[in-house]
């Protein structure tokens, strides 16, 4: 089945710093979601794509559709230590399909 | 001020008990999900239900089961024959099923089931 690919598992910046991450899949996608999860906690709904090379702004998070409807990005502005936590990405492949989920990365920021 | 609610937070079993988790959401959503976390993978997919007094299997269904009788409540059952019930279970809702092809998920906060 369909498979999101996430990497590094894990990042670590400094505060003030901005941070981009990638989702990547070997087949096409309708639909791109967000996610970030704290500790204990479900994931939250950052920023939902549903056109190809969408561009969409959530405050300081920024999220792109990929043109080929094979990749999305997320970047994060000017960090700050609340931003920890797991971001997951998700994509719908269409009609009648589950959603996909990739492992997340665990974003660590140094204050 | 409408959301998912999963309850207990923290669930504790003895082997060979059933437990019940409990998921409500008060979005008029049509369907709904059980999920299963574990340290280091991703979210995989226990159960789901588009419709009222309708549920299919996700990847993972050995060992739980689940009920729809009401649009708003879906709980999962973990039973005995689950070999492995220890993790975090997440409950989700859409305001449309898997036809809608769009399907934005949200989440409850989750409940950590622990086997003693």
């Amino acid at each position: 089945g369909q498979q999101l690919n996430q990497s590094p598992q894990s990042m670590f910046i400094q505060e003030g710093e901005d941070v981009s991450m990638n989702c990547t899949s070997s087949s096409i996608f309708n639909t791109w979601l967000w996610y970030k999860q704290d500790p204990g906690e479900g994931p939250v709904l950052l920023i939902a794509l549903y056109k190809a090379g969408e561009l969409t702004s959530n405050g300081r998070l920024t999220a792109q559709f990929g043109i080929t409807r094979k990749d999305s990005f997320l970047n994060i502005s000017a960090s700050i230590p609340s931003d920890v936590g797991i971001y997951f990405c998700a994509g719908h492949p269409g009609a009648n399909s589950k959603l996909t989920f990739g492992k997340g990365i665990t974003l660590s920021v140094r204050p | 001020d409408g959301g998912i609610t999963q309850s207990p937070k923290y669930l504790f079993r003895k082997e060979g008990q059933n437990v019940t988790l409990s998921c409500e959401q008060n979005l008029n959503h049509d369907a709904m999900y059980w999920y299963r976390q574990d340290p280091g993978q991703g979210l995989r997919l226990i159960y789901y239900s588009q419709i009222v007094n309708d549920f299919q299997k996700g990847d993972i269904a050995e060992g739980y089961s689940v009920s729809r009788e009401k649009k708003e409540s879906f709980p999962l059952t973990v039973t005995s024959a689950q070999k492995n019930p220890t993790a975090f279970y997440l409950c989700a809702s859409s305001r449309a099923g898997l036809a809608g092809g769009t399907d934005t998920q949200y989440f409850g906060p989750g409940t950590r089931l622990t086997v003693l």
